[in-house]
């Protein structure tokens, strides 16, 4: 069946811009997870939704960062004004729900600011 | 905060030798650990987990014993593949932080022919 999917594969962006990265889950998943890994740095947690709501906001960098999710379907994550330092992988995962399930992870947005 | 800590990178082995890859976490309540191993050009996929102290993880020959009196999860497998070549992160996750995972740096593992 189809994994979790992620567009775009690459983005390169000027400085200053915004950008919108979007994840589509496994069908069926309620829970789903942003991660983002920085060149020669472990993966860091940015948000997670149960459903569309999310509960911990607490990863994500700054206020330049914000993600929503439709229903229990495709979820979106737009960071503004765009810094060098926002360079990275950005990974998304779903699972099953809370509590444990594994994590299924898209191949992820490597983005690029120039 | 919650915390995993594998030993550093790279790692580099002839075919048919032993692995050990070592992790070890710093959490309050009860963890679930997990490696996760991403191979060259593909995505990130869970290897083995562990969701309670004493409890053994196993797949593809790899194995991880949950250790909570040492804080550890180490990774082995008796005698590696050239096709295990990848990174393998240590992760934790708690039901009570929504089930996010926290991961360590991630040991690049290379297998010689």
């Amino acid at each position: 069946g189809a994994g979790v999917s992620q567009s775009p594969s690459n983005k390169v962006t000027e400085k200053g811009k915004d950008v919108e990265l979007r994840c589509d889950p496994i069908s069926g998943h309620t829970a789903l997870y942003w991660y983002r890994q920085r060149l020669g740095q472990g993966l860091e947690f940015l948000i997670y939704f149960q459903g569309n709501s999310a509960p911990d906001k607490s990863g994500l960098p700054s206020d330049r960062f914000s993600a929503e999710r439709t229903g229990e379907s495709v979820s979106t994550l737009t960071i503004q004004r765009t810094q060098q330092e926002d360079s990275a992988v950005y990974l998304c995962a779903s699972s099953l729900a809370l509590g444990g399930y594994e994590q299924y992870f898209g191949p992820g947005t490597r983005l690029t600011v120039t | 905060g919650d915390s995993v800590t594998q030993m550093e990178g790279p790692v580099t082995l002839s075919e048919e030798a032993f692995l050990t890859i070592n992790c070890t976490y710093t959490a309050t309540g009860y963890p679930s650990l997990f490696w996760y191993v991403q191979y060259p050009g593909e995505g990130l996929q869970l290897l083995l987990k562990a969701t309670k102290a004493d409890d053994k993880g196993s797949n593809k020959g790899f194995e991880a014993t949950y250790r909570k009196e040492t804080t550890s999860f180490h990774l082995e497998k008796g005698s590696v593949q050239v096709s295990d070549s990848a990174v393998y992160f240590c992760a934790l996750s708690k039901e009570t932080s929504g089930s996010r995972l926290t991961f360590g740096e991630g040991t690049q593992l290379t297998v010689n022919p």
